[in-house]
């Protein structure tokens, strides 16, 4: 069955620090999310993406966020300078009809 | 916009028992449901779906969902829980169309032996 691939499964990094989180969706899908997850908390949509363009975001996704599709398979998100409540598992997925995303496993960002 | 409300944080059942989580919704306008399980350390896997149709629904592992419109609901069930249901279950909800999931806070099932 197609996945959804995430990598890496984990991530440390400094606050103040850059990172990108990448990800890649099923080949034929046609939408693609940014979820992340908070210890203890709720799954929290970020960011969906369509048509080479952000077609939705939550106000959780501010600046310091930004999502591409470099190369027609890979589809990142970036956190310009992590802060330490940026720490949280980060879910990518995808879809072809809006009827029942696939996720990914997730990275485990941890920001100190 | 919607919302999701899972009644109940923790579910502690014995093995074979029927299990039931709940899940409630509030939309104005038309949506799809959806119930998602994490197993430990794992990613979020799709168990089962009501985007229209016979408000009962079938998914993976057994388990099915009841849409109830009039009581804005769409509980998980399961007849006989093994101890391999262990996990976290999520009901989310979407607008017919959109793209956003909103998710409840989550239910973590906890089979005993």
């Amino acid at each position: 069955e197609p996945e959804v691939t995430q990598t890496p499964s984990h991530q440390v990094t400094q606050m103040g620090q850059e990172v990108i989180l990448r990800c890649v969706p099923i080949s034929n899908h046609l939408y693609f999310y940014w979820y992340r997850q908070i210890l203890g908390q709720k799954v929290e949509f970020l960011v969906s993406f369509y048509n080479n363009e952000i077609s939705e975001k939550s106000e959780i996704f501010d600046d310091q966020f930004s999502v591409e599709r470099p190369d027609g398979s890979n589809f990142t998100l970036k956190i310009r300078s992590t802060k330490l409540e940026d720490s949280a598992m980060y879910f990518c997925a995808s879809d072809r009809t809006l009827d029942g995303y696939t996720f990914g496993s997730g990275t485990r960002l941890t920001v100190v | 916009a919607q919302s999701v409300t899972q009644l109940d944080s923790q579910v502690p059942v014995f093995e074979e028992a029927p299990v039931e989580l709940r899940c409630n919704y509030s939309s104005s306008v038309s949506v799809y449901l959806f119930w998602y399980v994490q197993y430990p350390n794992q990613g979020l896997q799709l168990l089962l779906k009501y985007l229209s149709g016979s408000t009962l629904v079938k998914g993976i592992n057994g388990f099915e969902a009841e849409f109830n419109k009039s009581q804005t609901s769409f509980h998980l069930r399961k007849p006989s829980v093994h101890i391999s249901d262990t996990a976290e279950y999520f009901c989310a909800v979407s607008r017919q169309g959109a793209q956003k999931l909103v998710f409840g806070q989550g239910t973590r099932l906890t089979i005993n032996p």
